[in-house]
């Protein structure tokens, strides 16, 4: 099992709908999780940290599953400037923090 | 507060050749990571820097090196290029104060290529 896996998509969505992408990661002691965004050919930037207790911003709600070692990024009323590609990144411990290879998503008009 | 400045932008180099990648970390930010990420991959790790030096590696063989300045400043070199060296080379800075970790600050990168 990878140690942090994600759906490559592409997820194509139109305008206005709800999407939602999940990230696995295979260690337990995983310490703190992140989700970035990045656009093509840029870099990527933080988009919100995941918190236990789940977290929200706007549009956007992050949550965390420590049983089934996962999290979840949704976003609501999507925007087409939501197109790009989306890092799930985790924090293993010891300064190991590692990204997944991303979930493209395509917000269609 | 500045920004992760990386230079140069974009680079192309021969096979065999060796080049230097410069970043400038965050106002604040005393750790420095690089990492590389070919086309439609997510960024590897390649090494941390932190208080001048390596505090931690990936998969990554030793013609990879790399150097932190006391002003928190880091280079990447890459020796005897290989063409599968080509890639986007992302430099990330945080802060690291025991086990707490928030999150990096990402250049905008260096793209190699390698003909």
């Amino acid at each position: 099992r990878k140690e942090v896996e994600q759906d490559p998509g592409p997820f194509n969505v139109p305008e206005g709908a709800t999407v939602a992408f999940n990230c696995t990661y295979s260690n337990s002691a995983s310490q703190s999780f992140f989700w970035y965004r990045q656009d093509c050919r840029k870099e990527p930037k933080l988009l919100m940290s995941v918190y236990s207790s789940g977290n929200e911003d706007g549009r956007f709600t992050a949550q965390l599953n420590r049983a089934s070692q996962y999290i979840s990024l949704l976003i609501r009323d999507s925007k087409l400037s939501d197109s790009a590609t989306y890092l799930c990144v985790v924090n293993g411990g010891s300064d190991k923090i590692i990204f997944g290879k991303g979930t493209r998503l395509h917000i269609l008009p | 507060e500045t920004g992760v400045t990386q230079s140069p932008t974009h680079l192309i180099k021969t096979r065999g050749q060796q080049v230097t990648l410069r970043c400038s970390s965050q106002s604040g930010h005393n750790t420095v990571s690089w990492y590389q990420q070919a086309l439609g991959q997510g960024p590897q790790f390649i090494f941390q820097y932190y208080r001048e030096e390596e505090n931690g590696r990936g998969n990554f063989p030793p013609r990879f090196s790399g150097l932190q300045f006391p002003n928190y400043s880091s280079e990447l070199n890459v020796n005897a290029l290989e063409l599968d060296d080509s890639a986007l080379y992302l430099c990330a800075s945080s802060f690291t104060a025991g086990a707490n970790w928030n999150g990096y600050t990402f250049g905008s990168g260096t793209r190699l290529t390698v003909v």
